[in-house]
């Protein structure tokens, strides 16, 4: 069954590194991992995507492991604007779009 | 702004009605994604359509339905509503399949 699993709720300081985990154990060899994020009273947004090498972009970096199961993205230092749910999403070989419950992040100042 | 446009913003209807929900893509955009959120839950995938066909439906209810027009813009259609439809439905556009969404605002839809 296809699926994604996030923590529900993480918590960093503020101006630290944050690692925000992704299982995602039955994606296809094509199919690129996309990651939102979802501030309040908004739709989500596009944070970064990548389908087998890491991806840096000026939001964030994705770490994608080699067997592509997991990922992981990574804001270098987040700031209280970064406080938001983020989801890790792909796509299934018969193109249904899998979000996982995401994981609710806290910073604290 | 994601120059994605979704009316209405609002929406407030009984049991047993009808509703449109409609969506403008992102200039350029051929893909049209619904989901549907509910009260602090994640988003639940509906349907998809490129360039004017469906490409894949997820958990779309029978009672709903969507089409996307020539001009590329799409509606959702939800019938019967009953009380658990209650939620924000969301659209997203992107360039292409597989590629990056950009979400509209939403349409929070409330069953009285």
């Amino acid at each position: 069954d296809a699926k994604t699993t996030q923590p529900n709720s993480m918590e960093s300081n503020e101006e630290e590194p944050v690692h925000l985990p992704c299982n995602h154990s039955t994606i296809s060899g094509t199919d690129y991992i996309h990651w939102y994020r979802q501030l309040p009273s908004q739709g989500p947004e596009y944070v970064i995507h990548g389908l087998t090498s890491n991806v840096n972009n000026r939001m964030a970096s994705l770490a994608i492991a080699e067997d592509r199961k997991s990922s992981t993205l990574i804001l270098h230092r987040a700031t209280l604007r970064d406080a938001a749910v983020y989801y890790c999403t792909w796509t299934t070989r018969d193109d249904k779009i899998i979000f996982g419950k995401g994981t609710r992040l806290h910073i604290l100042p | 702004d994601s120059g994605v446009t979704q009316t209405p913003k609002h929406l407030i209807t009984a049991t047993g009605q009808r509703v449109t929900l409609r969506c403008s893509p992102r200039s350029g955009d051929l893909s049209v994604y619904w989901y549907q959120q509910s009260l602090d839950q994640g988003l639940q995938f509906l349907i998809q359509y490129y360039n004017g066909e469906e490409r894949a439906k997820g958990n779309i209810l029978e009672r709903f339905s969507a089409q996307q027009f020539p001009d590329l813009h799409s509606e959702l259609n939800l019938s019967s509503l009953e009380l658990g439809d209650s939620a924000l439905y969301f659209c997203a556009s992107s360039v292409g399949l597989g590629r990056p969404q950009h979400f509209g605002d939403g349409t929070r839809l409330s069953i009285l």
